[in-house]
């Protein structure tokens, strides 16, 4: 199974601030690498897929970056709505595993 | 719009079994495949199971492999999971989710999910 690891687990940060999360994977996945946002209580919502891809209606502060084995989400100036855990995906290979979440606080 | 609407979660006790249906609605239902996914109170997310639209392919985690059984009816616009043999460690929020019709697998619809409590 390909483990994915999520840095850091938890965060702290200011409106406005510029937020960076970094998912690894434990072995290549090209651009197989997708990020969700979860708010408390509700369903994930995918932000990027493919790496790079900015889905359909999500706020273009949002941004991801890397392939092979190293991602990033960066989101650009941090909104209180923002505020959410984050999990990297990988759809490499089944079985599809995910990061154990970045808790996103302000 | 698409709709994902899960439904027959509860409390089960432990070795016992339940089903869980999912019906789709606002898109076209047997050409996706479609997917489980469960996340244990306070916990993060673990895919469970997918089929594909025809049903020719079907995947299990490990941790439910034997256990669980996916299924659809295309007919009905119908997700199914039946899960015996339950354990307390299968406790969770079980969301249906649509992966994306692209080569790039992304879950891009979910479910609000259905709670399953195994306890006795």
């Amino acid at each position: 199974d390909i483990q994915m690891t999520q840095s850091p687990s938890s965060l702290s940060a200011s409106v406005g601030d510029r937020v960076t999360i970094t998912c690894r994977a434990s072995q290549s996945i090209s651009s197989y690498l997708n990020w969700y946002q979860q708010k408390p209580g509700k369903a994930p919502n995918v932000l990027i897929y493919a790496g790079t891809s900015l889905e359909t209606g999500v706020p273009s502060r949002f941004s991801g970056s890397g392939s092979g084995t190293d991602f990033t989400l960066s989101i650009s100036s941090l909104q209180p709505e923002d505020v959410a855990t984050y999990y990297c995906q990988q759809s490499y290979s089944t079985p599809y595993t995910f990061g154990q979440g970045t808790k996103l606080e302000i | 719009e698409v709709q994902l609407v899960e439904s027959g979660g509860g409390l089960v006790q432990p070795g016992g079994s339940l089903r869980l249906s999912c019906a789709a609605s606002g898109f076209t239902f047997s050409s996706y495949t479609m997917n489980w996914v469960r996340q244990a109170p306070g916990k993060g997310l673990q895919w469970v199971s997918y089929i594909t639209g025809s049903s020719s392919t079907i995947k299990y985690a490990d941790s439910v492999k034997g256990r669980f059984t996916i299924s659809r009816d295309n007919a009905k616009n119908s997700l199914y999971l039946q899960m015996n043999s339950l354990r307390a460690e299968d406790t969770a929020v079980y969301y249906c989710v649509r992966r994306e019709s692209s080569a790039w697998y992304y879950f891009d619809s979910w479910g609000q999910g259905t709670l399953v409590t195994v306890s006795s």
